[in-house]
């Protein structure tokens, strides 16, 4: 049962370029959308969220948009640097439950020099 | 910059034996979580905690497991007897009340290996 899933298990992009990751769920009832970083031997950390009532969310080199009627999320980086070379994880919270998080399979994102 | 510690960063254990994995949550921080990704899969939720309690569990969470906040600032999953489908890395996280749109901090993982 995949409720977040992220089908492309890999992407290789040009430094200077940008990066779109994507990402689709089932479930209508999450209200928030999280995009993670994760280099080896490190836990998940934190780049962005996007609330259910939103469509697009900023910060700096990173944007994330939701289009809910096509239950898309996307991660945008501009411009990608070596250093974003790492595994993104897409996860979901559920409205009303205490937050757990429910996570897509991640992108190997590799930004080549 | 506040972090979630975990400890041991490595453990490896006979099958049948107990673990506990242990964890530093950021201290003002009231929610309390466990996931786990064996190697190739997805990061899965397994546990939360809120207020002394389990506030929510995950079908992987049988009664082999359990969590405790012994002493108001250490965490911890304990396995009872464990298989060897439980290898994987374990992660700890936490978050205060605004982490659903702020994000929760996961601690390093600790990878257990059942033999």
């Amino acid at each position: 049962d995949q409720q977040v899933k992220q089908n492309s298990p890999s992407l290789s992009v040009q430094e200077g370029r940008i990066s779109i990751l994507n990402c689709d769920y089932t479930n209508s009832m999450f209200d928030y959308f999280l995009w993670y970083k994760k280099y080896p031997a490190e836990g998940p950390t934190f780049l962005i969220s996007i609330s259910s009532i939103k469509d697009k969310n900023e910060d700096g080199r990173f944007t994330v948009f939701l289009n809910k009627s096509a239950k898309h999320l996307s991660l945008h980086i501009v411009p990608s640097q070596p250093g974003d070379s790492a595994v993104y994880f897409c996860a979901a919270s559920v409205r009303g439950s205490q937050g757990n998080l429910i996570f897509g399979k991640g992108t190997k994102l590799s930004v080549k020099p | 910059e506040p972090e979630v510690t975990q400890t041991p960063s490595h453990q490896v254990t006979q099958m049948g034996q107990e673990v506990i994995l242990r964890c530093v949550p950021i201290s003002n921080h009231l929610y309390f979580y466990w996931y786990r990704q064996i190697l190739g899969q997805k990061v899965e939720f397994l546990v939360s905690f809120y207020n002394n309690e389990i506030s929510e569990k995950s079908e992987i969470f049988d009664d082999q497991f359990s969590v405790e906040r012994p002493d108001g600032s250490n965490f911890t999953l304990k396995i009872r007897s464990t298989k060897l489908e439980d290898s994987a890395m374990y992660f700890c996280a936490s978050r205060g009340p605004s982490g659903r749109r702020y994000g929760y901090t996961f601690g390093s993982g600790t990878r257990l290996t059942v033999v």
